[in-house]
């Protein structure tokens, strides 16, 4: 079946930091790839995507890349900060019957101190 | 700017009260989700809708109901609510099909407690 497997946090780092937050999945087709960020109090919005092999999402400096070979898409950003604490998920999306199935990953929650 | 919009944003049940949880958008997408999110754990997905009178079940469905008689509105009904049922729902919708298409636009979830 189709799965997604995503880093366990809580993950702290200080301000400017490099974050790397991990994400596999098992698929038995090509799925659409996506991360979301749900920041305090409020629902999930879209942070990145993409929607086949070797294709880069990016959005506020955040950076994923479609590995299919390594069924990966990590989320990466070269220097965090603060307004960055948040909960992020992985989140492979998968058609049934003409609508859109996303698999989330458990999030990870995310802490940046200044 | 309203988007989807989820009413109530709170609520405490005893166990075996009724509620429905209100969810509304006003994009005009015919696709609508309920995921409900328990602590430390990822969105399973209760019941979706492809459009106005169509609604199937997702991975959770026991103990909810839903109906879908307009394109904007997909209330969640629990029945005889159970302390499994404590969670923090999340209405969504999306304009498109299929699985390379991508955004779902989420309200802001309503956290229901059944004691």
């Amino acid at each position: 079946g189709n799965s997604v497997t995503q880093m366990e946090g809580p993950v702290t780092l200080s301000e400017e930091a490099f974050l790397t937050i991990n994400c596999t999945y098992t698929a038995t087709g090509y799925p659409s790839l996506f991360w979301y960020v749900q920041y305090p109090g409020e629902g999930l919005q879209l942070l990145l995507k993409a929607t086949k092999a070797d294709d880069k999402g990016s959005n506020k400096g955040f950076e994923a890349t479609y590995r299919k070979e390594t069924t990966s898409f990590h989320l990466e950003k070269g220097s965090v900060q603060v307004s960055d604490s948040a909960v992020y998920f992985c989140a492979p999306t998968f058609g049934i019957q003409g609508a859109q199935k996303l698999v989330f990953g458990q999030g990870t929650r995310l802490t940046i101190n200044p | 700017n309203a988007g989807v919009t989820q009413t109530p944003k709170f609520r405490i049940l005893k166990i075996g009260q009724s509620m429905t949880l209100q969810c509304t958008q006003d994009m005009n997408h015919n696709y609508m989700y309920w995921y409900r999110q328990d602590p430390g754990m990822g969105l399973k997905l209760i019941y979706y809708s492809v459009g106005a009178g169509i609604t199937d079940k997702g991975e959770v469905p026991n103990g909810y109901n839903v109906s879908r008689s307009t394109t904007e509105d997909f209330p969640l009904r629990l029945e005889l609510a159970a302390p499994s049922q404590t969670s923090v729902y999340f209405c969504a919708s999306s304009l498109l099909a299929g699985g390379h298409t991508g955004e779902l636009f989420f309200g802001e979830g309503s956290r229901l407690t059944v004691l």
